[in-house]
């Protein structure tokens, strides 16, 4: 069984540019979870993609925006860049389904913002 | 709106021995899941422990198990016998339970747990 991976690993932009981060589901979930941590916080959640709709947002700006592809992975893509945008992107998959309920995580995408 | 609290920025235990991570919680749903993660240095959110909230029992899984005080809205872990692998960042996390469609996982700001030789 393959988990959830995420590429690239590291990544560093500079102001105003824009950036695609990517992430392969784990084998057999149909959704996908984008989370923002802090350094030191908890992760926050973007937004949520099920059977390649939104299904759930957070407190973001529009700039946050996302896909999830026939294949269940999904990408996160970010405009405008700004400072505070710098953080780890996690993203977390799991199955949908009336007993299920836990979401597991890749390794994350340490963005940094200049 | 659902928050998780953890009061413990940091904790250390020597290794072998028990220590406990707290975790408060406030939700209005009446059907949710309870989470511990843990984030060690490699930053990869590791499950520990799942709890249903309709479930009395408390969860085990090996040296982890939790406390779970519903009425109290009370959610700590223990971890038993301290091992030097298990110095990580945790994380107590909910979300509720929509029958079939998933929610989002809220987070708490995370306990530093050292583990000392």
């Amino acid at each position: 069984e393959t988990g959830v991976t995420q590429s690239p690993t590291h990544l560093i932009k500079t102001r105003g540019q824009q950036v695609t981060l990517r992430c392969s589901s784990q084998s057999g979930h149909n959704t996908v979870s984008w989370y923002q941590q802090a350094l030191g916080q908890g992760p926050q959640f973007i937004f949520q993609y099920y059977r390649e709709e939104e299904n759930g947002r957070g407190n973001f700006p529009p700039r946050f925006s996302g896909l999830q592809f026939p294949n269940y992975s999904s990408e996160l893509n970010v405009n405008a860049l700004e400072l505070d945008d710098s953080a780890l992107y996690l993203c977390a998959s799991s199955l949908a389904t009336v007993d299920t309920d836990t979401q597991y995580f890749g390794p994350g995408t340490r963005l940094t913002v200049l | 709106a659902q928050t998780v609290t953890q009061s413990q920025p940091e904790m250390s235990v020597q290794e072998a021995e028990t220590v406990t991570l707290s975790c408060t919680y406030d939700t209005s749903e009446n059907n949710y899941y309870l989470f511990w993660y843990k984030q060690p240095p490699s930053r990869q959110m590791i499950l520990v422990i799942r709890q249903e909230a309709y479930k009395q029992q408390n969860a085990t899984e090996n040296r982890f198990s939790v406390n779970f005080q519903k009425a109290a809205k009370s959610f700590s872990l223990k971890i038993s016998d301290s091992q030097l692998g298990d110095t990580a960042m945790y994380f107590c996390a909910s979300h509720p339970n929509y029958g079939g469609s998933q929610g989002n996982l809220i987070f708490g700001k995370g306990t530093k747990l050292s583990v000392k030789p």
